[in-house]
């Protein structure tokens, strides 16, 4: 069964970089099957997604987050890792991480439970 | 950019029964393939989310069969066929063409009257 969890620290400054990893187990994030993505749901708002990284090596971001982000895999560690720099409050948000299904069955088919990360001085 | 609009955005619901949602997108889903590249989610209080339909109209493992997906090209709609208190939450279609960046639809949140 393949399960995630993601960590990080829950407060960060504003202008720092929110970096955070995503831990995998029950699968190799190296094997470059499947879709590995970020998305956040904003307090009171709706799920963004926010990008992925697929085919081993590729990387796709939401063009309005596209200047500020990077996505990235640790292989040694099992890990998918997400940077987000120059933040502000509006980044204050529950971080998913989630891997595609197998064959298309599904773009978010796997989720971690989240994690909650507030900007603030 | 492609852009995915659900509708309605809130939606009372009666348990027993049927409810129904509909999700435009601002460009066709249709790919060479025949597959529509069109999901839905559920996420309930407290829970991250979870998928219920892929590629337009599969179930999901472990998923009910009162939900179905319907539509392709740029309409899509999802059914329950008798509303539970269980379906409660926020339901999000997301397009997935691999060609482009992905975007979720605004969220409709189905509460029961």
């Amino acid at each position: 069964q393949v399960q995630l969890q993601e960590s990080g620290p829950g407060l960060v400054k504003p202008s720092q970089t929110l970096s955070l990893t995503c831990s995998v187990s029950g699968d190799s994030i190296g094997r470059g099957s499947f879709s590995w993505s970020w998305i956040r749901r904003p307090v009171g708002k709706g799920l963004e997604w926010i990008g992925r990284f697929y085919d081993g090596g590729a990387t796709n971001y939401s063009p309005s987050l596209k200047s500020r982000v990077t996505i990235s895999i640790d292989t040694s560690k099992n890990q998918l890792s997400l940077d987000l720099r120059s933040v502000t409050a509006a980044d204050t948000a529950v971080y998913y991480c989630a891997r595609g299904g197998v064959a298309g069955a599904g773009a978010l088919r796997y989720w971690g439970h989240g994690l909650l990360v507030t900007v603030s001085p | 950019d492609i852009v995915m609009t659900q509708s309605p955005l809130s939606l009372p619901v009666t348990p027993g029964e049927p409810a129904s949602i509909s999700c435009r997108s601002s460009q066709s889903l249709l790919y060479s393939n025949g597959y529509n590249y069109l999901d839905w989610y559920l996420q309930k209080p407290g829970q991250p989310p979870q998928l219920l339909i892929f590629l337009g109209s599969n179930r999901a493992s472990g998923v009910p069969d009162r939900f179905s997906g319907s539509g392709s090209g740029t309409d899509f709609t999802l059914k329950i066929s008798r509303v539970e208190a269980e379906d409660v939450g926020i339901y999000y279609c997301m397009h997935h063409l691999q060609t482009t960046t992905w975007t979720f639809g605004q969220g409709t949140r189905v509460e029961i009257k």
